[in-house]
């Protein structure tokens, strides 16, 4: 089946760990995006991709990484100069110009 | 940059309609989308505008101004499922895939 797939649904790290969520379409989108979201709150924008090897800034890029080496795979890697990294990820996927497909998310909680 | 500017929460009863507002300030402009997100879930599509005017979809209807930067969702014939927040999304003008949110306007449906 098409669709777009986040892993773990659950993570926890201890502070000051790095930590990489997985995203991977087979819908052939070429554009990806990384969201988060806090309780009660809308999507903010971490980091998006247009392109095999290119990837731009959102609004909150601080403390994040991400790699786009692959048309599926959009990892995005948490690292310990995120001051507050506890937060529901949300990964989307969209043909260029249409609606953006979302995975079911993953909730990450740092101890 | 995009600035996207929404009502935070209203209160409607079963069967009745209630109209959701979005405003946006973007430099470029490619569509607006609308989706809805139940609690812990991710967010899913509910219509997209590009053009002035309003699109139906069944007991969902979408309206766009680009001249004022306004939209608005309806939701018709208002069922207890309904209850959600209603996320509306501008996407930056074309050649750039950004796709900003707002932060949501939560509907509670009651009896």
């Amino acid at each position: 089946d098409g669709g777009i797939t986040q892993s773990p649904k659950y993570l926890f790290r201890k502070e000051g760990q790095n930590v990489t969520l997985s995203c991977e379409q087979n819908l052939n989108h070429d554009a990806m995006y990384w969201y988060r979201q806090d309780p009660g709150q809308g999507l903010r924008l971490i980091y998006y991709s247009q392109i095999v090897n290119d990837f731009q800034k959102g609004d909150i890029a601080e403390g994040y990484s991400v790699s786009r080496e692959k048309k599926e795979s959009f990892p995005l890697t948490v690292t310990s100069a995120q001051k507050n990294p506890t937060a529901f990820y949300l990964c989307a996927s969209s043909p260029l110009g249409a609606e953006a497909f979302f995975g079911q998310g993953t909730r990450l909680t740092v101890v | 940059g995009q600035n996207i500017d929404q009502p935070t929460e209203m209160t409607a009863t079963e069967g009745a309609i209630v109209q959701i507002n979005c405003t946006y300030q973007t430099s470029g402009f490619n569509g607006l989308f609308w989706y809805q997100q139940h609690a812990g879930e991710a967010p899913t599509f509910l219509s997209y505008n590009v053009l002035d005017g309003l699109e139906e979809k069944g007991r969902f209807s979408s309206f766009l101004s680009r001249s004022k930067g306004y939209s608005y969702l309806l939701l018709k014939e208002l069922q207890m499922k309904d209850s959600a927040s209603y996320l509306c999304a501008v996407r930056d003008a074309y050649g750039n895939n950004r796709l900003a949110f707002g932060k949501g306007n939560q509907v509670v449906v009651i009896p």
